[in-house]
């Protein structure tokens, strides 16, 4: 069970807008950053968003977030068939002392 | 440009110690401000956080695997290390090593390929 929530799946037509949600408590997302990460099939996660709402440079403004007290959201805009991947949230938590993940989303563009 | 390589045996048996190295090219692994964090993924499963080294030698781990895990770090060869002792089936995982640019308690922002962990006799 983790400590942050995610919804297991998310689906959306190319071209939609799909949010995927990250609930978490005072202890975590209350008082401190959230990242995003993607994981395409087979490969490594890469960094979305840190500090709840910047993007690293070359990630298109298409990947936005949000934070408001315990729950952090991930917007994707103009969903394409490559977007297709595993998305999680991250922050650290004050009370177990540890970087915790949410479960992970997997997104379908149908 | 920075890149992060993972090396270290693909098997490991049970009860034995899980030995791997972070290889850092294109940048220093003295960096001040720079941390260095290692993560696992079990097969079809989520991120877990496994443990984060300075150059300096200060470590800071998960709760649920401290008592098993030690990590070092070599300035000379640009490396950082894991050893995980007592493996059990439940370690089986694509252990992943990354960046935290800010501190241990922040995002990862340059990520190995990762290198598959399988414990089995």
């Amino acid at each position: 069970q983790s400590v942050l929530t995610q919804p297991p799946s998310v689906s959306a037509a190319p071209g939609r807008k799909v949010t995927i949600s990250c609930s978490g408590s005072d202890s975590n997302i209350g008082n401190n950053y959230v990242s995003w990460y993607q994981q395409l099939p087979g490969a490594a996660p890469k960094l979305l968003i840190f500090d709840d709402n910047k993007r690293p440079s070359g990630i298109p403004d298409r990947f936005s977030g949000s934070k408001s007290g315990t729950s952090a959201t991930l917007d994707i805009t103009g969903l394409q068939t490559g977007d297709e991947a595993d998305y999680y949230c991250a922050t650290w938590d004050n009370s177990l002392n540890a970087v915790v993940f949410g479960g992970g989303t997997k997104l379908a563009v149908l | 440009q920075l890149q992060l390589q993972e090396s270290g045996p693909g098997l490991v048996r049970p009860s034995e110690t899980l030995s791997l190295t972070c290889t850092v090219s294109g940048g220093s692994i003295d960096s001040r401000s720079d941390y260095w964090g290692w993560i696992r993924q079990p097969p079809g499963k989520g991120l877990e956080w496994i443990g984060t080294i300075y150059y300096s030698g200060d470590t800071y781990s998960n709760p649920s695997l401290k008592s098993r895990l030690t990590m070092s770090v070599d300035t000379s060869t640009n490396q950082f290390s894991l050893h995980l002792r007592s493996m059990t089936a439940a370690d089986t995982a694509v252990y992943y090593c990354a960046r935290h640019p800010r501190g241990y308690y922040y995002y990862m922002d340059v990520w190995g390929k990762g290198t598959t962990v399988t414990v089995s006799s």
